[in-house]
């Protein structure tokens, strides 16, 4: 079956540019989460949607990263003002609810030149 | 506040030579400790969880037991193909605590 997709694979923009990244995740997942990994390092916690609600944001760097999810299905994180400090891959992941296992997917690479 | 520490940070082996990988974690009562493996340029795949000290889960030539204190990621006979970075992350049981917080990963690399 299909797993949780991303896009785009890459993205690279300049520096106090917008940028969108999207997330679909797996059919009938009612939870989806966003991390951030840097090279090297494991991934970080961003935020988690139970459904439509962002349950758990306390992992956003700052007020320039904000995510959605309307529909409660497809996620949008949403980075304003880039810096070159957010360049990093986003890896989208969902579950079937909040204590089952997180499938991630393939991940945006970001950078900000 | 909840940790996780992996050692070592790499490891090389020739194929057939068996070791195992460790994951350290200190967490506010844990629900979960979950192994992923991570290819270069994916995403992190989903390998096992544990919910228990003494609990022990196999896929082929991979074993992953747990203590109150750490994990262990025993790799048997490894082929080439197992070389990828293993990644350990523990969920904190409680309430709004759904998120996993991940060691920085050992890199596996298998020689033929």
């Amino acid at each position: 079956g299909a797993g949780v997709s991303q896009t785009p694979s890459n993205k690279v923009t300049e520096k106090g540019k917008y940028v969108e990244l999207r997330c679909d995740p797996i059919s009938g997942h009612t939870a989806l989460y966003w991390y951030r990994q840097s090279l090297g390092q494991g991934p970080e916690f961003l935020i988690y949607f139970q459904g439509t609600g962002a349950a758990d944001d306390s992992g956003l760097p700052n007020d320039r990263f904000f995510a959605v999810r309307p529909e409660g299905s497809v996620s949008t994180l949403k980075i304003q003002r880039t810096e070159r400090g957010d360049s990093a891959v986003y890896l989208c992941a969902s579950s079937l609810s909040q204590n089952n296992e997180q499938f991630f997917g393939p991940g945006t690479r970001l950078t900000v030149l | 506040e909840d940790q996780v520490t992996q050692s070592p940070e790499a490891l090389r082996l020739q194929e057939g030579e068996s070791s195992s990988l460790n994951c350290s974690y200190t967490v506010s009562g844990l629900r979960g400790l979950f192994w992923y493996r991570q290819d270069p340029g994916k995403g992190p795949e989903f390998l096992f969880t544990l919910y228990s000290a003494g609990e022990e889960k196999e896929k082929e030539r991979l074993k992953a037991t747990l203590t109150k204190k750490e994990s262990f990621l025993h790799i048997t006979a490894p082929k080439p193909e197992d070389s990828a970075t293993y990644l350990c992350a523990v969920q904190a049981a409680g309430q709004g605590a759904q998120k996993l917080v991940f060691g920085q990963g050992t890199r596996l690399t298998i020689n033929p």
